[in-house]
């Protein structure tokens, strides 16, 4: 049972949007902590997708976007593209300054 | 560039103690704010974040496994070291130890390991 709450997946036809919720508490997301978003491919190990929110690392496509609400934050990825299909994970910080992760969204491209 | 990689075994037997170690190049865990975390993932499930050291020897633990879970570092070997007790076929998992603090940026490939005995 993951901390943060993730839909276990959701789908789209390429070129569509697609949102990827990730839901806290006041504990953890909701006490202000940072969110950051990381995309899995099959046997590998993820990749830093989107930290602090909003900010995403160099070389990163702007297709991918996050945002960060209350006790709650998004991915949204625009232009799916096939490529895009991942397991994708929500991370953040908690009152007891440990991290904590979501239980992972699988992106399927339709 | 920023390389981590973990070690240590594959198989561990029931009730004995896990150690892995990371080992980095391209920074230093000297700096001031540089971090490596370690995280594991069972076949098939989810990620979970275990343990956090920095640069200053703040320790940071997952609260659920913070009786069995101990991160150290030496920073000259450019190595950190995790050790967890009492082994479970549920810690049955791959273990990743990666770069930063309070995002991870740079991962390891990662070390499965199987707790069978």
């Amino acid at each position: 049972q993951s901390v943060l709450t993730q839909p276990p997946s959701v789908s789209g036809a390429p070129g569509q949007r697609v949102t990827i919720s990730c839901t806290g508490t006041s504990s953890n997301i909701g006490a202000g902590y940072d969110v950051h978003w990381y995309q899995q491919l099959p046997g590998t190990a993820p990749k830093l997708l989107i930290f602090a929110n909003t900010n995403r690392p160099s070389g990163v496509p702007d297709r991918f976007s996050g945002s960060r609400s209350g006790t709650s934050a998004s991915l949204a990825i625009t232009g799916l593209q096939a490529e895009d299909e991942a397991d994708y994970y929500c991370q953040s910080n908690d009152s007891s300054l440990s991290g904590v992760f979501g239980g992972g969204t699988k992106v399927t491209v339709l | 560039q920023i390389t981590l990689k973990e070690s240590g075994p594959t198989l561990v037997k029931p009730t004995q103690t896990l150690t892995l170690t990371c080992t980095f190049s391209g920074f230093s865990l000297r700096t001031t704010g540089v971090g490596v975390g370690w995280i594991r993932q069972p076949p098939g499930k989810a990620l979970e974040w275990l343990a956090l050291i920095y640069w200053n020897d703040d320790k940071r633990y997952s609260p659920s496994l913070k009786s069995r879970v101990t991160i150290t570092k030496d920073a000259s070997k450019n190595q950190v070291v995790l050790t967890m007790t009492n082994m479970d076929p549920v810690d049955t998992a791959t273990y990743f130890c990666a770069h930063g603090g309070d995002a991870f940026d740079i991962w390891g490939q990662g070390t499965m390991v199987t707790v069978s005995s």
